[in-house]
């Protein structure tokens, strides 16, 4: 599996554009880059994935670089609700297995 | 909410004792993960179902099993219970196209809490 680095913990003002950053060196080229979240205990949530390009919706936007070795997850208006573990994964097909390995994330910490 | 269910949300017991998770997937999904979670380990696969057939193992212990059954839903059996145990069990679900995997997005229930005494 490619291995991810996230930082320990991050700061948003509410209302403003929340940036987290995701290294991922080593990934392969058919590995995908994916984010959930994870709200006090609550079930992981989908948030976004992508491959190559940048992607967007709802929820947030996907920046991937051009060599995919880092990714940037944006939630363009930050909201108290949007206080959780920002968790980045690269997914990778082990023996027909497609399990999610979650790293140590990102706590976001969004402040009034 | 995910479409995932899980039973029950919270579960007290003691040691030694044998306990049973259920998860209902969403509509239409075929494969099953079952991850543990820990303030120590953080969240780790546990097995992985697909159409009622096991797939693939993580870190499962000999004491715990899961089986799929004809109606899609899961069951994690944790038997022989110890005080490290204690952990919120998650379960998820996705739609197990053939061909699919790496793109086929895991929608996870709200967890069961249980507590080993």
């Amino acid at each position: 599996d490619a291995k991810t680095t996230q930082p320990t913990s991050m700061d948003c003002a509410e209302g403003r554009a929340a940036n987290l950053p995701c290294n991922h060196s080593t990934i392969s080229g058919n590995e995908y880059v994916y984010w959930y979240r994870q709200i006090h205990s609550q079930g992981p949530q989908y948030i976004i994935h992508g491959l190559k390009n940048n992607e967007t919706n709802e929820m947030a936007s996907l920046i991937i670089t051009e060599d995919r070795k880092s990714s940037t997850l944006i939630l363009p208006h930050a909201t108290l609700r949007d206080t959780a573990v920002y968790y980045c994964i690269v997914r990778s097909s082990g023996a027909g297995s497609y399990q999610l390995t979650f790293g140590k994330g990102t706590k976001l910490s969004v402040i009034p | 909410d995910s479409g995932v269910t899980q039973t029950p949300k919270h579960l007290i017991t003691a040691t030694g004792q044998r306990v049973t998770l259920r998860c209902s997937p969403r509509s239409g999904d075929l494969s099953v993960y079952w991850y543990q979670q820990s303030l120590d380990q953080g969240l780790q696969f546990l097995i992985q179902y697909y159409n009622g057939e096991e797939r693939a193992k993580g870190n499962i212990l000999e004491r715990f099993s899961a089986q799929q059954f004809p109606d899609l839903h899961s069951e994690l059996n944790l038997s022989s219970l110890e005080l490290g145990d204690s952990a919120l069990y998650f379960c998820a679900s996705s739609r197990g196209s053939v061909g699919s995997g790496l793109r086929e997005t895991q929608y996870f229930g709200p967890g069961t809490r249980l507590l080993v005494l």
